[in-house]
């Protein structure tokens, strides 16, 4: 059973473009969550989604930011018109849904922006 | 809203010695409670978990217990390896809703040296 799957694991972007993050959940799962950890900082959540649903985006930054979890496919997490500030490393982790549940993590997509 | 607070890093210990790392909590609900771990350049591992007041989660030789009285979670290892280096970072998914995320705290460095 392969664990959660994130890519690209490195993303380079240029000011202005846009940052399409992919995260494929375990089998099975249907809660996905993605977070954002600047250097040296802890995690901050940004979204938690289930299928087609988004369930908590009280993290997400009102503009530029999106994400989705269609019914089928993996999860995009997407950053528009990118700024420096973005740079950081975005975890996505999954969870089979049952309230109080651990969740697991995948390696995490290091964001650039240069 | 539910919140966790860890004690700041970084902690550095000799190779052998005893760690604690405090971890506290406040929730609306009946948590579940988590201590995951960060090596350097990775995504997040579930060290170990404790779902209901009283529970002991272990794990290669880390220990924490629930304690409801005094909402605590602290993380102890009776030897510590230079391996261990790494974040710890505790974490509480709420038990009562249907849905909810998992809620970190800002992590602890820990620095294992010979």
């Amino acid at each position: 059973n392969a664990g959660v799957m994130q890519n690209p694991r490195h993303l380079v972007r240029r000011r202005g473009q846009e940052a399409r993050l992919r995260c494929s959940p375990m089998k099975g799962h249907s809660h996905v969550y993605w977070y954002r950890q600047l250097p040296e900082e802890g995690l901050k959540f940004m979204v938690y989604l289930q299928k087609e649903n988004i369930i908590d985006e009280s993290g997400m930054p009102k503009e530029r930011f999106s994400a989705e979890f269609p019914k089928e496919g993996p999860s995009i997490l997407r950053i528009q018109q990118v700024v420096r500030g973005d740079s950081a490393a975005y975890f996505c982790a999954s969870s089979p849904g049952s309230f109080g549940g651990e969740a697991f993590f995948g390696q995490g997509t290091r964001l650039t922006v240069v | 809203g539910n919140s966790v607070t860890q004690m700041e890093g970084p902690v550095t210990l000799s190779e052998e010695a005893f760690l604690t790392i405090n971890c506290t909590y406040t929730a609306t609900g009946y948590p579940s409670l988590f201590w995951y771990v960060q090596y350097p350049g990775e995504g997040l591992q579930l060290l170990l978990k404790a779902t209901k007041a009283d529970d002991k989660g272990s794990n290669k030789g880390f220990e924490a217990t629930y304690r409801k009285e005094t909402t605590s979670f602290h993380l102890e290892k009776g030897s510590v390896q230079v391996s261990d280096s790494a974040v710890y970072f505790c974490a509480l998914r709420d038990r009562t809703g249907t849905a909810s995320k998992l809620t970190f705290g800002t992590g602890t460095r820990l620095q294992v040296t010979l």
